[in-house]
């Protein structure tokens, strides 16, 4: 099946640790993205690539990195320079062009410990 | 500004009953794409419809129909014969302007359908 594969489901962060979250896709997607998800609140950009070796910041980047290395992978991490971590955090993606709808991964909620 | 308004934070219905999802958006682009998804308790966003801005015809698929009105800015979601397993959290995105595939996501509309 073709989907989005987001890893592990639930994570906890110590204070001043580093955390990676895991998204791996099989759709053969160009694009793809992390949002955060706070209660009540709709998706808020963190980062999104557009194509291997390239991503840029969106709205929400600080305290965050990513990396694209292959087409199928695009890992979020956490610094400990962010200060609020704790939320749920969406990975995406799609073909490119904006007419696409994106698609979406079952999520990692990620916690203070 | 580019912007995406869903005034209702929780609805809440008796099986069987209609009920309207609004959404509200701004926009200068002359050309934007229009998207609902569904957000299940298990936490992923499933896409429902995408329309864009040159198509103003409702669209019905089975129980869901989508009404979008250019003139009003508006892009409401209805569905009719509500079933518990409709409930979810429901957002309304707008597709922005510029070169990649950027989304601006409304609060979300809580729907809860009771037996």
């Amino acid at each position: 099946d073709g989907g989005i594969t987001q890893s592990p489901k639930y994570l906890f962060r110590k204070e001043g640790q580093n955390v990676t979250l895991s998204c791996e896709q099989n759709l053969n997607h160009d694009a793809m993205y992390w949002y955060r998800q706070d209660p009540g609140q709709g998706l808020r950009l963190i980062y999104y690539s557009q194509i291997v070796n390239d991503f840029q910041k969106g709205d929400i980047a600080e305290g965050y990195s990513v990396s694209r290395e292959k087409k199928e992978s695009f890992p979020l991490t956490v610094t400990s320079a962010q200060k609020n971590p704790t939320a749920f955090y969406l990975c995406a993606s799609s073909p490119g062009p904006r007419e696409q709808p994106q698609h979406f991964g079952d999520g990692t909620r990620l916690s203070i410990l | 500004a580019q912007k995406v308004t869903q005034a209702q934070t929780e609805i809440s219905v008796v099986e069987k009953e209609d009920v309207t999802l609004d959404c509200v958006y701004e926009t200068r682009d002359t050309t934007y794409y229009l998207f609902w998804y569904k957000q299940p308790p298990s936490g992923e966003l499933v896409f429902l419809i995408r329309r864009n801005s040159f198509d103003e015809q409702n669209e019905i698929s089975g129980r869901y129909s989508w009404n979008f009105q250019k003139s009003t800015s508006s892009f409401n979601f209805t569905i009719t014969a509500s079933q518990v397993v409709d409930s979810a959290v429901y957002f309304c995105a707008l597709s922005e302007t510029g070169g990649y595939n950027k989304l601006i996501f409304g609060a979300g509309t809580r729907l809860a359908v009771h037996p």
